[in-house]
């Protein structure tokens, strides 16, 4: 569990508040992902960069804001959230291989955010 | 397009009996398919994935699974369950391409009983 590290583990924030996910992985990976878990749905890709850029935004809105400024760390920075948003945020990293490679996925612990 | 389906979203086995966790998947290529355990309050972690190699595979505390291209079936098993093993259970494929997706099942919640 510590190649990916997530901070905080719990946050409990308004929706007028701005808060910030961190993620970081220690095991040289090349790519990095954000996650949603909410009850009874299954897991939603929302972010990925490899190579710190961008190649997927699922659709996901603007009051998430992902931020990855080197290859080790991942921000999810949060503003005006609903409490629809209130879930498990998961956060992963790969190295994304050569054509034909299969990647495996590493999970942080995850946050668990409340928004109220 | 992929896909996978979990056919139990909760099964129930008494400790010391064997564990099957369904699942069926939907791909047009020769997929590459996971299985991930998630405890309460944990992240995900990796038990086992197939990539085209031997149709069982092996994983971490005693599961294993079976890929089956005529049922396009990936079923988890292990022979006895520990209480330790109560957690849930995710099947995943691979969407290839570009980068790779992962596409996730449902999950499956196992208790285990004394």
């Amino acid at each position: 569990e510590t190649g990916v590290t997530q901070t905080p583990r719990h946050l409990v924030m308004g929706m007028t508040n701005k808060k910030s996910l961190k993620c970081e992985q220690h095991l040289g990976h090349n790519a990095m992902y954000w996650y949603k878990q909410s009850a009874k749905k299954p897991l939603e890709l929302m972010f990925v960069y490899s190579l710190e850029e961008r190649v997927e935004n699922n659709s996901v809105p603007s009051r998430f804001s992902p931020e990855c400024p080197n290859s080790s760390h991942l921000f999810l920075h949060l503003h005006t959230l609903q409490p629809e948003d209130s879930a498990l945020y998961l956060c992963a990293s790969s190295q994304v291989m050569q054509a034909g490679g299969t990647d495996t996925q590493y999970f942080g612990p995850g946050t668990r955010l409340t928004v109220l | 397009a992929q896909s996978v389906t979990q056919l139990d979203s909760h099964v129930s086995v008494s400790e010391g009996t064997p564990v099957l966790l369904r699942c069926n998947y939907s791909s047009s290529y020769s997929p590459s398919l996971f299985w991930y355990v998630q405890h309460p309050n944990k992240g995900l972690q990796l038990l086992l994935k197939y990539t085209s190699a031997a149709t069982l595979v092996k994983g971490i505390n005693g599961f294993e699974a079976e890929f089956k291209k005529s049922e396009t079936s990936f079923h988890l098993t292990k022979p006895s369950a520990h209480m330790s093993d109560a957690a849930e259970y995710f099947c995943v494929v691979l969407r290839s391409g570009g980068y790779n997706k992962l596409i996730f099942g449902a999950g499956t919640r196992l208790a285990v009983h004394p």
